[in-house]
């Protein structure tokens, strides 16, 4: 059974660094083919994904963020965590961490998601 | 990146309607799309992959179709259960995008 559950602060004042954890079960990131992505949903507003990171180390990153934004594994501890530096008001949204994997070179769809973790910007 | 545009962005039906939602790419995808489904205050559950594959355990009242650039998901008809959000989402590039979301409200 996967299991991914997110874990952070709930509130970041205006230009810290946000440090958001993903810990997980049921699957391991050395296994050739998995990934753990990461997506945020501001309240209200669409679904934006934001890094994803394979078992290989092979990283991702949206275009639009990728200045702000690191993603690393801890392959030992089932764990991935995001950065995302300079944090701004507009960045108050729930973030997600979710399963992939690549299956013949196509990536799957986020068949496991962790329950969200809402972040709010504020000073 | 991948464009991805979906509509409409609110729609509201009956019980027993048939709806169709449709998600446009701004250059093909080779079939690479999911559909969600997400409720407020939970996580997006995936219904279909592959554009047309249903997932595991989703009612056969979903189904996908589409190729190129162009993608519907249709309802066959609604279930009280199904008014919620619905998202596209692109995985042929490694950028993953989403559409814009389409709110299914009860009529």
């Amino acid at each position: 059974q996967i299991t991914l559950k997110e874990s952070g602060p709930t509130l970041v004042k205006p230009t810290q660094t946000l440090t958001l954890t993903c810990t997980f079960s049921g699957f391991s990131l050395s296994t050739s083919g998995v990934g753990v992505g990461w997506i945020r949903q501001p309240p209200g507003k669409a679904l934006e994904w934001l890094a994803l990171i394979y078992w290989d180390d092979d990283k991702r990153y949206s275009p639009s963020l990728k200045s702000r934004l690191t993603i690393t594994k801890d392959t030992s501890k089932n764990q991935v965590v995001l950065t995302m530096t300079n944090m701004d008001p507009v960045d108050t949204a729930t973030y997600y961490c979710a399963h992939a994997e690549t299956v013949a070179g196509t990536l799957s769809p986020f068949r496991y998601w962790g329950q969200g973790a809402l972040v709010t910007v504020s000073s | 990146d991948i464009q991805m545009t979906q509509s409409p962005s609110s729609l509201s039906a009956s019980v027993g309607d048939r709806v169709t939602i449709t998600c446009r790419a701004s250059q093909g995808i080779s079939n690479s799309l999911a559909w969600y489904q997400q409720k407020p205050g939970k996580a997006p559950k995936l219904l279909l992959y592959a554009a047309s594959r249903l997932e595991s355990g989703v009612p056969s009242r979903f189904s996908g179709s589409g190729s190129g650039t162009d993608y519907t998901l249709t309802i066959s008809s609604l279930q009280p259960e199904d008014f919620a959000s619905y998202y596209c989402q692109q995985s042929y590039s490694t950028l993953i995008t989403f559409g814009q979301g389409t709110r299914l409200e009860i009529k």
